[in-house]
């Protein structure tokens, strides 16, 4: 299994601020994924970032507005800039399970955010 | 493109009792898995119950269990002696097997197990 933290855990923000949300877990990991779960939805996949490269976004997602930095192999962050409500959500990331990324995912906590 | 349907945003079950959670989901694929995610309040998600595609037997986890039909694309999970801590936001996930480890998540169902 992955124990995964991330930093806040909330957090309330006003529009046209950008904040960056840590993700640390406590084993090394090629991919990890950024999800945002919006109030009583589902999670939807925002990117996938793999250390060494570039993120790969999603449809609808862009990387001047959610830019992921990933500098190793256990820790990344995702900012969310300039802030709507509309980005009010809740934000994860995720890594693959160890043997193989099939299994399952283990998930953080998530970072709620509400945005004024 | 993959989709999953959760059709129940919310049940309710008495404590002791069966409950079963829907879900469907539309694929060409062949090749994938399926999972049944829990989510409890302001907690972590965890994995419940995963299935392969490609086997035919409905997995079980304990009181946890799958009616897996691949020709329907139903995937329904099944909750027995349903316990307190059984509360929890349920989601039904969709990976294939193309190497983009990308999941797909229903909308979820909202489960309060009742005392």
């Amino acid at each position: 299994s992955a124990v995964i933290s991330q930093k806040p855990s909330r957090d309330i923000c006003q529009r046209g601020t950008s904040l960056t949300i840590q993700c640390q877990v406590d084993s090394q990991v090629t991919m990890m994924f950024w999800y945002r779960q919006q109030p009583g939805q589902s999670l939807t996949l925002i990117a996938t970032a793999n250390q060494g490269s570039e993120a790969t976004y999603e449809s609808g997602f862009v990387i001047d507005k959610f830019p992921i930095s990933r500098p190793n192999l256990t820790f990344s962050t995702l900012t969310v800039s300039n802030m709507s409500p509309e980005d009010s959500s809740i934000y994860l990331c995720s890594v693959p399970g160890a043997g193989s990324p099939y299994n399952e995912q283990f998930f953080g906590p998530g970072t709620r955010l509400t945005v004024l | 493109a993959q989709t999953v349907t959760q059709s129940q945003p919310e049940m309710s079950v008495q404590e002791a009792e069966t409950v079963t959670l829907s879900c469907t989901y539309d694929t060409s694929e062949n090749n994938y898995y399926l999972f049944w995610y829990k989510q409890p309040p302001s907690r972590q998600m965890i994995l419940v119950i995963r299935q392969e595609a490609y086997k035919q037997q409905n997995a079980t986890e304990n009181r946890f269990s799958v009616n897996f039909q691949k020709a329907a694309k139903s995937f329904s999970l099944k909750i027995s002696d349903s316990q307190l801590g059984d509360t929890a936001m349920y989601f039904c996930a969709f990976l294939t097997d193309s190497g983009t480890y990308k999941y797909i998540f229903g909308t979820g169902t909202r489960l309060k197990v009742l005392a």
